[in-house]
């Protein structure tokens, strides 16, 4: 089956760190991958995503690559800001299928 | 243009009760999904709907769930009997479905269920 597993948190971060989340997927096919975010109090955004091997997907400072080799798409971000606190969820769907999510991971930023 | 809309926002309701929570999705999305946030088991699929095809049920967790869509917009998820393990966050999804893997879905708030 489909799934996704992602780094357990919490995270805590200082104010201008990098930040990583790693996440691999198992899918039979070829999936298109997902980072939502979860703001405090706020409903699931869409924070960027990849349709194909080797793309980028990027938005607010955020990148995650689609690896096919490794079945990973990491979140990076190189310097974190106390409102990029929240819970990100990377996810995977098949041929606009439902999503399957990992356990998701709180970060937190101190200023 | 608006978005998901999901009501309502809160219910708190006695077990054994039957509930109703509706999903108004984007104008013009064809793919109409509920999934289940809970402490335990996460973001979990329900229910998945797309245009005047079958539903796809195979998330429901027990017969006491059901949902439908009418005229190809507005979904009803029922839950019959309600049980103090289906307190969750109750979240509604649409796309546009393209049917080529790409789309991403928008999320409504959710309705928050409690269950005493």
């Amino acid at each position: 089956g489909n799934s996704v597993t992602q780094m357990e948190g919490p995270v805590t971060l200082s104010e201008e760190a990098f930040l990583t989340i790693n996440c691999t997927y198992t899918a039979t096919g070829y999936p298109s991958l997902f980072w939502y975010v979860q703001y405090p109090g706020e409903g699931l955004q869409l924070l960027l995503k990849a349709t194909k091997a080797d793309d980028k997907g990027s938005n607010k400072g955020f990148e995650a690559t689609y690896r096919k080799e490794t079945t990973s798409f990491h979140l990076e971000k190189g310097s974190v800001q106390v409102s990029d606190s929240a819970v990100y969820f990377c996810a995977l769907s098949l041929n606009d299928y439902k999503l399957s999510f990992g356990a998701g991971t709180t970060v937190t930023v101190r200023a | 243009g608006a978005g998901v809309s999901q009501s309502p926002s809160n219910k708190v309701t006695e077990k054994g009760k039957d509930v109703e929570l509706r999903c108004d999705p984007i104008s013009g999305h064809t793919a109409l999904y509920w999934y289940r946030q809970s402490l335990g088991q996460g973001l979990e699929f329900l229910i998945y709907f797309q245009g005047n095809s079958a539903p796809d049920k195979s998330g429901l967790p027990s017969d006491r769930f059901s949902a439908e869509r009418t005229g190809g917009s507005v979904s009803t998820l029922t839950i019959q009997r309600t049980q103090q393990e289906d307190s969750a966050v109750y979240l509604c999804a649409s796309s546009p479905s393209s049917g080529q893997g790409n789309q991403p879905q928008h999320f409504g708030d959710g309705t928050r269920l409690s269950i005493l």
